[in-house]
């Protein structure tokens, strides 16, 4: 079946201007979360959706955000980028939650300049 | 201050050479250790989820154990295609956060 897909797998934004990044889940899995990674800090979570509802949320400022569809599929929001927001951004789709396995789309790669 | 601490960093290993893999973690309230696998370029790959210190799960040539401190990925007779960063994370406190390690990255010589 096919995997976690994200769009668009690369980006080029500029300081000041929002983003908004989507994730599709492998069909059938209800829970989407978001992830950023940087060669600095590591993989560090910001939320997770489950059936449309916010479940837990990371220490992420309010510039980030997060909305999942009926149909599952989910999109990241990132307003008034900095340029510390340049990172991979993952998402991850479970059948029973993040708590469980889950598994990762390629990410998409946001470069602020 | 809730921490999830990996070591070695780095580690290279001849091909049949088993070794181990450490995890330690500092948090309130552990929902769930888990470990996953990245290889450059992808997304990581799950492999493991373990709840209760004693537990250990396998598969393949690696096998994950939990300690109320520590978790260890033993992999046994490693393979070139075992070659990839190693990740650990814990669910814990009470808003269920998630908390990554930075990984160990393995280099399997044929």
């Amino acid at each position: 079946k096919a995997g976690v897909t994200q769009t668009p797998r690369y980006l080029i934004k500029t300081r000041g201007q929002q983003v908004t990044l989507s994730c599709s889940p492998i069909s059938g899995h209800r829970s989407v979360s978001w992830y950023q990674q940087t060669p600095g800090q590591g993989l560090q979570f910001l939320f997770e959706y489950f059936s449309e509802t916010q479940r837990n949320k990371g220490n992420f400022p309010g510039r980030f955000s997060g909305r999942q569809f009926s149909n599952s599929r989910s999109e990241m929001n990132v307003s008034t980028l900095e340029l510390g927001d340049s990172a991979l951004y993952l998402c991850a789709s479970s059948l029973r939650g993040a708590a469980y396995e889950q598994y990762f789309g390629p990410g998409t790669r946001l470069t602020v300049t | 201050e809730d921490q999830v601490t990996q070591s070695p960093e780095a580690l290279r290993l001849q091909e049949g050479e088993s070794s181990s893999l450490n995890c330690s973690y500092t948090v309130s309230g552990l929902r769930g250790l888990f470990w996953y696998r990245q290889d450059p370029g992808k997304g990581p790959e799950f492999l493991f989820t373990l709840y209760s210190a004693g537990e250990e799960k396998e598969k393949e040539r690696l096998k994950a154990t939990l300690t109320k401190k520590e978790s260890f990925l033993h992999i046994t007779a490693p393979k070139p295609e075992d070659s990839a960063t190693y990740l650990c994370a814990v669910q814990a406190g009470t808003g269920n956060q998630f908390y990554f390690g930075t990984g160990t990255s393995l280099t399997v010589i044929p």
